[in-house]
């Protein structure tokens, strides 16, 4: 079956300027987590949804990243007036089950920001 | 909070060379344990995970990883590498209660020569 699918691939884009990154996650897949992986470093994690609602947004590093999930499928990671230190790959992972639980994330291909 | 640690940034083998990253975790709590892998242009693949039970788990590939509870230690290693397996290796954890998000370490580059 498909994975998770993320796009753009690539985004170039200007300091100030306004992005939406989007992920679509595996069918049925109710968890859904964005991560922002920096170069030379591993994933970190920024929110997970669990159905519509941001279950945990404790990982967005200011109140100019958002996301959403309307309908508990697909989401749309927001960043406000970017900034060059926004610059990174941003993964969406998809998982079957609920928090609290032996689970797997299975993750997109990764969205590369980068802001000149 | 949790902390994953990965020692080696940039190993080199040849082929058919034994492979053992190191993964060490802080964490007070009950954890599970993972080793994904990104093979040069694609994505985070799974290579093994460790829920509970018996705490030497085999992967994809021919990869293996032995959980150490008292170390607090999640190793990978696998006995004759391929060039193939030329990847970053992360090593991750979650707690089994709360958002159940990831914690990863810094990633190890390995590099294997024909």
């Amino acid at each position: 079956g498909a994975g998770v699918s993320q796009t753009p691939s690539n985004k170039v884009t200007e300091k100030g300027k306004y992005v939406e990154l989007r992920c679509d996650p595996i069918s049925g897949h109710t968890a859904l987590y964005w991560y922002r992986q920096s170069l030379g470093q591993g994933p970190e994690f920024l929110i997970y949804f669990q159905g519509t609602g941001a279950a945990d947004d404790s990982g967005l590093p200011n109140d100019r990243f958002f996301a959403v999930r309307p309908e508990g499928s697909v989401s749309t990671l927001k960043i406000q007036r970017t900034e060059r230190g926004d610059s990174a790959v941003y993964l969406c992972a998809s998982s079957l089950r609920p928090s609290g639980d032996t689970d797997t994330q299975y993750f997109g291909p990764g969205t590369r920001l980068t802001v000149l | 909070a949790q902390s994953v640690s990965q020692h080696n940034h940039h190993v080199i083998l040849s082929e058919a060379a034994s492979l053992e990253l190191g993964c060490n975790y802080s964490y007070g709590g009950t954890v599970n344990l993972f080793w994904y892998v990104q093979y040069p242009g694609q994505h985070l693949q799974l290579l093994l995970k460790y829920f509970s039970g018996d705490p030497l788990v085999k992967g994809i590939k021919g990869f293996e990883a032995e959980f150490i509870k008292s170390k607090f230690s999640f190793n990978l290693r696998k006995p004759s590498v391929q060039w193939s397996d030329t990847a970053e290796y992360f090593c991750a954890v979650n707690a089994r209660t709360g958002a159940n998000n990831l914690f990863f370490g810094t990633g190890t580059r390995l590099t294997v020569i024909p």
